[in-house]
């Protein structure tokens, strides 16, 4: 059983368009993060949700919207794709928001913007 | 703003030596320090996690250390494995800021 799954794992797509990147975890975690890792494989975190209350949110462009609608989903919807948007989104999940919690990621979802 | 740096970026070493994987960050108030290990096209695996009351964590071949005073924090693998080729990251958390990374190869 895959522990954090991320739908699709290849999205290729125009500028301007709209997409969602979907995330499942069957841990029982109660925090799930989004976290876009650029052409130079430095991994940042863009958001946090603990209870599907939003925690952490970077500077992020606000095209860039979360939705928790339970614990075990966050979904990345992105409006008006750039060029620049082009990455890896990794999903991830861990028990609580921080101390001493253990990250579980996903596979990522490698999103390519023509 | 806390920064994290890793060095040496890559390495290819191999099979059978000892290796050191460095990580140094500027901000000491952390809350704990992760060490994972990325396979291409896969997602990340957490290695092990530190405790900023801690000062080392070992599992199996793997022993991370931490001194939080210097900002530092070392991976070391023993008689490393071709299947240890991966790139290793740290992160420290508060908000898990990442590290750069090592490309680490290991050849037989």
């Amino acid at each position: 059983d895959t522990a954090v799954s991320q739908t699709p794992k290849y999205l290729v797509t125009q500028m301007g368009n709209d997409k969602s990147i979907k995330c499942e975890q069957n841990l029982g975690h109660d925090t799930m993060y989004w976290y876009k890792q650029d052409s130079k494989k430095f991994l940042k975190i863009m958001f946090s949700y603990n209870n599907k209350e939003l925690i952490i949110n970077e500077t992020v462009p606000n095209r860039f919207s979360p939705k928790s609608p339970d614990k075990a989903h966050l979904n990345l919807h992105i409006n008006s794709l750039e060029l620049g948007d082009s990455a890896v989104y990794f999903c991830a999940s861990s028990q609580g928001p921080s101390g001493a919690n253990v990250l579980t990621f996903g596979a990522g979802s490698r999103l390519t913007v023509l | 703003k806390q920064e994290v740096t890793q060095i040496p970026a890559a390495l290819s070493v191999p099979e059978g030596e000892n290796l050191v994987l460095n990580c140094s960050f500027t901000d000491s108030a952390i809350y704990n320090l992760q060490w994972f290990r990325q396979d291409p096209g896969k997602g990340l695996t957490s290695l092990l996690l530190i405790q900023s009351s801690q000062r080392e964590q070992t599992s199996g071949r793997l022993n991370a250390s931490l001194d939080k005073s210097s900002g530092r924090s070392t991976l070391y693998i023993a008689a490393s494995q071709p299947g240890d080729s991966a790139t290793y990251l740290c992160a420290v958390e508060r908000k898990l800021i990442f590290g750069t990374g090592t490309r680490l190869q290991v050849f037989p």
